[in-house]
């Protein structure tokens, strides 16, 4: 079983619809990242979180330490928002090495 | 500024070739990392440097692969001996420390035949 495990793998939308994405780990972590990947393209960080929830634009990440879980939030989907999302966890102990998710595609239709 | 770059952008070499791949990480930032990401295997971590040291190689596939960093920028990932199984996209990242928000370069889309 991974240490990362993302729901769903595939996510296919309508514009404007409200996304969520989740994110569950099985080891204790000091932070947990949201990555977004563009087909063809380089990855960009959306968040680092290690509790709470973080606002940026229409993306809103929330992370739950104690149920090991976090989500991502797309608030009125738009087109350009299909890209791959990536959660990565730095476990732990460690104050750098990424643990990745194997990533959520997101398609989102006009 | 400038982002992290990376070169070449595209490598293809034959089985058993050594391949060199070069990362420039954003200017001041002082840690630096490697990433491979392979199709159907999504990504894994590979090294990490401060500075020039790289404290942990722990997810280098096998002796073929080192990598170097030096004057705490510039940083080269040395594949020997390559193989098919490693075709795969190398990404770097930069960072100004530990825990602190990672800027990925690119990547190096790496054909071996």
């Amino acid at each position: 079983k991974n240490e990362v495990e993302q729901s769903p793998q595939n996510l296919t939308a309508q514009e404007g619809e409200f996304i969520t994405i989740n994110c569950s780990y099985s080891v204790g972590i000091s932070a947990l990242h949201w990555l977004q990947q563009h087909p063809g393209g380089g990855i960009v960080s959306l968040f680092m979180l290690s509790s709470g929830k973080k606002k940026h634009g229409r993306l809103i990440a929330t992370i739950n330490i104690q149920e090991k879980h976090s989500s991502l939030h797309i608030t009125a989907s738009h087109p350009r928002d299909s890209a791959v999302y990536i959660c990565a966890v730095i476990r732990g102990g460690s104050n750098y090495k990424l643990t990745f998710g194997k990533g959520t595609l997101l398609t989102v239709n006009p | 500024g400038a982002g992290v770059s990376q070169s070449p952008s595209n490598k293809v070499t034959e089985k058993g070739k050594d391949v060199e791949l070069r990362c420039d990480p954003i200017s001041g930032h002082t840690a630096l990392y490697w990433y491979r990401q392979s199709l159907g295997q999504g990504l894994e971590f590979l090294i990490y440097f401060q500075g020039n040291s790289a404290p942990d190689k722990s997810g280098l596939p096998s002796d073929r692969f080192s990598a170097e960093r030096t004057g705490g920028s510039v940083s080269t990932l040395t594949i020997q001996r390559t193989q098919q199984e490693d075709s795969a996209v190398y990404l770097c990242a930069s960072s100004f420390g530990t825990r602190e928000t990672q800027y990925f370069g690119p990547g190096t889309r790496l054909l071996v035949l």
